[in-house]
């Protein structure tokens, strides 16, 4: 089975910042990879799939690279609404999570 | 607009099975395979598994193969997950996710249900 490990698990940053949070699978899984975000008490929010395309809607400042085992997602210049907990997810596989806090 | 309207928080006990329900709306049911997703309290989100409501095909996490059955009924655009022998541990919200492609599975979801509390308790 695939396995999916985050990092880091918390950090705290400044509005206006840049986040990366990576995300690395135990094995090859080409581009196919998703990123979501997850706000306290609310379903899972689809911000980008196949590893780098914005799903519609979601805010250009958020973007996502990464092919084989290696995956970033990136918040360009966070902002107060982007604190969250975000996931990465690989089919039937989902990471343990990155926690998103504004200082 | 798509929308996935759960049924309400249950209280069960050790032992006992769950049906959840997820009704469908704003699109065209039998051509978007439906996920499961359940997520405990404080903790990561977990896929269970996933139906194609328009043959009825399921497939499974190994971990619930044994005690989740995924069924539909496209007379009213309803899916159901229940989940038997129930432990503690299943505490959790139990969410329905619709796939982003038509026709197939490429496990994006891209629609979520508000989710369903399950309470295991004695």
């Amino acid at each position: 089975d695939i396995r999916l490990t985050q990092s880091p698990s918390t950090l705290s940053a400044s509005v206006g910042d840049r986040v990366t949070i990576t995300c690395r699978a135990s094995q090859y899984i080409s581009d196919w990879l998703a990123w979501y975000q997850q706000k306290p008490g609310e379903a899972p929010k689809l911000l980008i799939y196949r590893s780098s395309v914005l799903e519609s809607g979601v805010p250009s400042r958020f973007s996502g690279s990464g092919s084989g085992t290696d995956f970033t997602l990136t918040i360009s210049s966070l902002q107060p609404g982007d604190s969250a907990t975000y996931y990465c997810q690989q089919s039937e596989t989902f990471g343990q999570g990155t926690k998103v806090e504004i200082k | 607009q798509v929308q996935l309207e759960q049924s309400g928080a249950e209280v069960k006990k050790p032992g006992a099975s769950v049906k959840v329900s997820c009704k469908a709306s704003g699109y065209t049911f039998s051509a978007y395979y439906l996920h499961w997703v359940r997520q405990a309290p404080g903790q990561g989100l977990e896929w269970l598994g996933l139906i194609n409501p328009g043959v009825g095909a399921t497939r499974f996490s190994r971990k619930f193969q044994d005690r989740v059955s995924l069924t539909r009924d496209t007379s009213t655009n309803t899916a159901y997950m229940e989940m038997n022998n129930l432990r503690p541990d299943d505490t959790a919200i139990y969410y329905c996710a619709r796939d982003r492609v038509v026709d197939g599975t490429s496990a994006y979801l891209t629609f979520w249900g508000q989710g369903t509390l399950v309470t295991v308790s004695s």
